[in-house]
């Protein structure tokens, strides 16, 4: 069935180092969500990115869609103590649930002072 | 300030006993959900539905049921409690089409 990995599972910085994480999808989507949740949160919604190419900015955030649609990712420039938490990727499912979200496992990150 | 709210925040039970995890939404979205996730884990659908009288089983089993008798309301329901159902139960609601969803602040269950 569809399928939407994320890698790496988790990551380790000292604060100042840049992270990325990574989400590739197993169909081609129209469109890629990006979600973060704080230790004890709820996921929060960051970003929907729709055209092939796409590439969005959110302060240090930057997000980015792949040309083929299958693949996205998320880069923060010099983390803070701030962005600890994991970061979830999304996508349509095109199976029976008429569009329901398919979330990646996520990206557990923690940041050293 | 939430636009979908959950309640309890936490809850202690004992093994057996019914609860009914309460969702509430202000935003008029036809589609809610309900998630089963341990703290900061992967998360797992385990019920939606697309607007008044319509649910449906997600991808994870789960002995709980859901009723959506109003669009602003999702409750979940589970009959008899068991040690293996303590977790966090998330809620979202979305509207129609390719946009984010929104989540509640949770429910911490932990069954004794």
């Amino acid at each position: 069935g569809q399928q939407v990995m994320q890698i790496p599972q988790y990551q380790h910085v000292q604060e100042g180092e840049d992270f990325t994480t990574y989400c590739n999808s197993s169909t081609t989507l129209s469109n890629i969500q990006w979600y973060k949740q704080r230790p004890g949160g709820h996921p929060v919604f960051l970003i929907q990115l729709v055209k092939s190419g796409e590439v969005k900015k959110q302060k240090r955030l930057t997000f980015q869609f792949g040309e083929a649609k299958k693949n996205s990712s998320l880069h923060i420039t010099a983390t803070q103590t701030t962005d600890v938490g994991t970061y979830f990727c999304a996508g349509p499912d095109y199976g029976g649930s008429q569009g329901n979200l398919i979330f990646g496992k996520g990206t557990k990150l923690s940041v050293k002072p | 300030e939430a636009d979908i709210y959950q309640t309890p925040r936490y809850l202690v039970i004992g093994t057996g006993k019914k609860i009914t995890l309460e969702c509430s939404q202000t935003m008029g979205h036809d589609k809610m959900y309900w998630y089963q996730q341990d703290p900061g884990m992967e998360l797992h659908l385990i019920h939606y539905s697309y607007g008044v009288n319509s649910t449906e089983k997600g991808d994870l089993s789960s002995e709980s049921t859901v009723s959506r008798i109003r669009t602003e309301h999702f409750p979940l329901t589970l009959e008899s409690a068991r040690p293996s159902h303590t977790s966090q139960y998330l809620c979202a609601s979305s509207v129609w089409g390719n946009y984010g969803y929104t989540f509640g602040s949770g429910t911490r269950l932990t069954v004794v």
